[in-house]
């Protein structure tokens, strides 16, 4: 099955530091979606970038979208101590929009 | 507005034992998922429904059956637990704009 890989697996950078998640995946896809997990808990829903997008911000998260390298990358600028969690990219292909995740980065910001 | 709520929130089995998860959802979505998580990897669907009365396969079906028989619910059973089933359950729904709302997730421990 399809599936998304991010890189790095680990990231640690202090408060205030912007952290780059890349996410490559392997076939043709409606849209891409990034999602976090904090520790101990569900996903939540940060941003979906479209087949046809090529960039999108909300806030503080720019996402950007090159379908031509099958690879999307995660920008939290000025990171915060609460943004501290596991962050997946997930793809949607076909009309029941299941999702198909990636194995996830961790990024600690410390203080 | 509850959201996404998973029952029961812990469950520790031994093998043979048999279970149903239950996911509840107050948005009045049509699609919803069951997912499972394994330690340092991304989520991975299980089964998935549509609308009220189907159900269909996912990524891992094997060991699982689903029941949509009201909007609202979604039931995940597993009728001879094994130790290869000990993971987290997230159950979630999808809103018209495909994002997915996620449940706290089920810690599932089959001994």
């Amino acid at each position: 099955s399809q599936q998304g890989e991010e890189d790095p697996q680990a990231l640690s950078i202090q408060e205030g530091e912007n952290a780059t998640m890349n996410c490559s995946y392997k076939t043709s896809i409606n849209n891409l979606q990034w999602y976090r997990q904090n520790s101990g808990r569900g996903l939540v829903h940060l941003i979906l970038i479209r087949s046809n997008e090529r960039e999108k911000h909300s806030g503080r998260l720019r996402v950007t979208l090159d379908t031509s390298k099958k690879s999307s990358s995660l920008l939290i600028t000025a990171s915060r101590a609460a943004d501290t969690a596991s962050y997946f990219c997930a793809t949607v292909l076909g009309t029941a929009s299941k999702l198909t995740f990636g194995t996830g980065t961790r990024l600690q910001v410390t203080l | 507005n509850a959201g996404v709520t998973q029952t029961p929130k812990f469950r520790v089995l031994k093998t043979g034992q048999s279970m149903t998860l239950l996911c509840a959802q107050d948005m009045n979505h049509e699609y919803m998922y069951w997912y499972r998580q394994d330690p340092g990897m991304g989520l991975r669907l299980i089964h998935y429904s549509v609308g009220e009365g189907t159900t269909a396969k996912g990524e891992v079906p094997d060991g699982y059956n689903v029941s949509r028989l009201k909007k609202q619910n979604f039931l995940l059973g597993l009728e001879s637990a094994a130790p290869s089933q000990t993971s987290v359950y997230f159950c979630a729904s999808r809103a018209l704009g495909n994002e997915q709302f996620f449940g706290p997730g089920t810690r599932l421990t089959v001994l």
